[in-house]
C-alpha cells in the first residue's frame, strides 16, 4: 500500500551540483505532477506528465527537468542548484481528471 | 485564467471553536473542488471534495458546500479540537491540473 513515494526525504546541495529527486507510485496513475512548496506561497505547480513519454511545463519550470519513461516513475533534476531552489518538492499522481491528487510525503532541499 | 483565495491566516481558535475558513474560486466551466490539509512536518492529505454544484464534502468533523452563486467552497466545523492545528489548503481541479490557494494555517489553543 505504498502510494506515492519520493526519495530522498531530505538533501542539502552545494550552488551548482546537480541532483535527481526520485517519484514512484504503484497505483497505475496516468497523471504525475512536481510541486514545490515555499512559505506564504501555497504550492506551484513545476511539471506535469498525463501519461507515459508526455511531459509538460507548469507556473514555475525554470531550472528543472523531467521525463516520464514509465507510468510508475518521474522523476525531477536539478541541472545547476541555486539557493532560490530551496523549497520542500512534492511528487503528486491522480488516475483521471477531477480525481484527487495523492501526495508523496515531500522532499526538503536546501541549497547553500 | 483559473484562480482560487483562501482567507489568510493564521486562524487561532480556542479548542470547541467554530471553525470557518473561506475559499472562493474563478473558473470556466465546472471544476471539482477540494480541500487538502497538511499537518506539521507531514505531506498534503485530501480532507473533502466536492464535484459538482450544491454538493457537500464531508469528513472528520469539517463539512464544505461547492456553491456556484457565490463561487465558494468554505471549509467549516463545528467544534475544533488542538489536533486539528494544520494548514489548510483549498484547490480546484482544471483538467488534471490543480490550481492551489495559498493556505490557512489553523492553531488550536486548548
Amino acid at each position: 500500500n505504498a502510494g506515492v513515494t519520493q526519495t530522498p526525504k531530505f538533501q542539502v546541495l552545494k550552488t551548482g551540483q546537480s541532483m535527481t529527486l526520485q517519484c514512484a507510485q504503484d497505483m497505475n496513475h496516468e497523471y504525475m505532477s512536481w510541486y514545490r512548496q515555499d512559505p506564504g506561497m501555497g504550492l506551484r505547480l513545476i511539471h506535469y506528465s498525463v501519461g507515459a513519454g508526455i511531459t509538460d511545463q507548469g507556473e514555475v519550470p525554470n531550472g528543472y527537468n523531467v521525463s516520464r519513461s514509465t507510468t510508475e516513475d518521474f522523476p525531477l533534476r536539478l541541472l545547476s542548484a541555486a539557493p532560490s531552489q530551496t523549497s520542500v518538492y512534492f511528487c503528486a499522481s491522480c488516475g483521471q481528471g477531477g480525481q484527487p491528487q495523492h501526495f508523496g510525503d515531500g522532499t526538503r532541499l536546501s541549497i547553500l | 485564467g483559473n484562480s482560487v483565495t483562501q482567507m489568510e491566516g493564521p486562524v487561532t481558535l480556542s479548542e470547541e471553536a467554530f471553525l470557518t475558513i473561506n475559499c472562493t474560486y474563478t473558473a470556466t466551466g465546472y471544476p471539482s473542488l477540494f480541500w487538502y490539509v497538511q499537518y506539521p512536518g507531514e505531506g498534503l492529505q485530501l480532507l473533502l471534495k466536492a464535484t459538482k454544484a450544491d454538493d457537500k464534502g464531508s469528513n472528520k468533523g469539517f463539512e464544505a458546500t461547492y456553491r456556484k452563486e457565490t463561487t465558494s467552497f468554505h471549509l467549516e466545523k463545528g467544534s475544533v479540537q488542538v489536533s486539528d492545528s494544520a494548514v489548510y489548503f483549498c484547490a480546484l481541479n482544471s483538467n488534471y491540473q490543480l490550481i492551489w490557494g495559498a493556505g490557512t494555517k489553523l492553531i488550536i489553543k486548548p
